[in-house]
């Protein structure tokens, strides 16, 4: 089944402590990116990646980092977590990049609290 | 710069009638524009689309319509169903971007 993964589903941590969310994908898609989504703010673009080693920041990009090694995985890694990056968030793929108008295809979300 | 903007937060329609979804977008070098549909603990998922070279696109009971010069597109629901029950979100990227811009997001409840 073609689908976006992503691990933990839930996660509550501490202010400080290194945590990594991962995000894999199964379609052989070139294009991926993290979300986040907050009350009133919608759906922010973090980082995105056009390809293997290609990774760019999005709108909001501060306190996080990401990596993209393999094709298929694009972890989200936050150094040291603050409170204010308790968000829902979404990793997601595409066939190409948004030039070539392709739909992004989500993965269940990732709920981080961060006490 | 919220450059992607949906002003109705809620929205509540009685079945079998049409549901409006409504976005505006201040980037005019935007062309090309989606919609996703969320439901509770799950991610988004793609509902229609449409390019800047049309100002209508047909799928179902899905209508999405452009208006260039307002810079502003609607989503059309006929007829709504309970499971169309769910938050809507607009999207829109340029064909010279890498990025994708989302909106705020409308809920629509649909009352059986």
């Amino acid at each position: 089944e073609a689908q976006v993964t992503q691990n933990p589903r839930y996660l509550i941590t501490v202010t400080g402590k290194k945590l990594t969310v991962t995000c894999s994908q199964n379609m052989n898609h070139e294009y991926m990116s993290w979300y986040r989504q907050d009350p009133g703010l919608g759906l922010r673009q973090i980082y995105y990646s056009m390809n293997v080693e290609v990774t760019d920041k999005g709108d909001v990009p501060e306190g996080y980092k990401v990596s993209r090694k393999e094709k298929r995985n694009f972890p989200l890694i936050l150094e040291s977590p603050s409170p204010n990056q308790t968000s829902l968030y979404f990793c997601a793929s595409a066939l190409a990049g948004p030039s070539s108008y392709n739909e992004q295809f989500f993965g269940p979300g990732t709920r981080l609290t961060v006490l | 710069d919220q450059q992607v903007k949906q002003n109705s937060p809620s929205l509540s329609v009685q079945e079998g009638r049409i549901s409006i979804l409504n976005c505006d977008y201040t980037n005019s070098m935007f062309d090309y524009f989606l919609w996703y549909k969320k439901y509770p603990a799950e991610g988004p998922t793609f509902l229609i689309s449409i390019s800047s070279i049309k100002d209508k696109n047909e799928d179902g009971r899905f209508t999405v319509f452009l208006n260039k010069s307002a810079k502003h597109l609607s989503l059309h629901i006929v007829p709504s169903q309970p499971g169309d029950s769910a938050v809507y979100f607009c999207a829109a990227t340029s064909s010279g971007g890498n990025q994708f811009y989302f909106g705020t997001g409308t809920s629509l409840t649909v009352i059986p």
